[in-house]
């Protein structure tokens, strides 16, 4: 079964760009969630969607970052516009049920650098 | 408010010897807990998890770990390391406030020597 894939893998581009990351998460999974890592503050928590719709996005860092849900099978977190200190890798994740079994499935998250 | 701390930032140990990753955790309730593994340029994968019964946990790979609430502690734990055990491990706590949502402590990097 495929897990959960993240595109693009890799993302350079220019301060001021618009970006669009990807996630399709695991078939059946009904929770979503979208990490940022980077060296100086780990893991953090931006969103998270259950059947589609936003939970919590108390850890969206402002309002340059917007994730839409728009089916079972698809989000997107946009940063627009960037810039350098967006740069991190984005960790994209889903898991089954609100029933609190907590495990996270990840994808091999989009590293994006902003120049 | 929910946390975790991680207190070791790198830990190298040899080949061969034992293993135990540190892991506290600040919650009001009975806490859900997660240790998660991350190797080089790859997402996180779940080694163990907690949620009740039996306070000593095995996962996958040989590791477990051990519940101590009184400690407020979950350390992760393996008799025998093996080179291929080198990665980043996270412990983790889950929250259901409003939802659920996992918190995840800063991370160890684990390094293993011959």
């Amino acid at each position: 079964d495929a897990g959960v894939i993240q595109s693009p893998r890799h993302e350079v581009t220019e301060m001021g760009q618009e970006v669009t990351l990807r996630c399709k998460p695991i078939s059946g999974h009904n929770s979503l969630f979208w990490y940022r890592q980077t060296m100086m503050r780990g893991l953090e928590l931006l969103i998270y969607f259950n059947n589609n719709v936003p939970i919590d996005d108390s850890g969206m860092p402002e309002d340059r970052f917007s994730a839409k849900m728009p089916n079972a099978s698809f989000s997107t977190l946009k940063i627009q516009p960037s810039e350098p200190r967006d740069s991190a890798v984005y960790f994209c994740a889903s898991s089954l049920g609100g029933g609190f079994t907590g495990e996270l499935f990840f994808g091999e998250g989009s590293r994006l650098t902003v120049l | 408010a929910q946390s975790v701390t991680q207190p070791d930032i790198h830990i190298t140990v040899s080949e061969g010897a034992s293993l135990e990753l540190r892991c506290n955790y600040s919650y009001g309730a009975t806490p859900y807990l997660f240790w998660y593994v991350q190797s080089p340029g790859q997402g996180l994968q779940l080694l163990l998890k907690y949620f009740s019964g039996d306070t000593l946990v095995q996962g996958i790979k040989g590791f477990e770990a051990e519940f101590k609430r009184s400690q407020s502690s979950f350390n992760l734990r393996k008799p025998s390391v093996h080179w291929s055990d080198a990665a980043e491990y996270f412990c983790a706590v889950g929250a259901s406030t409003g939802g659920f949502k996992t918190i995840f402590g800063a991370g160890t990097r684990l390094f293993v020597k011959a």
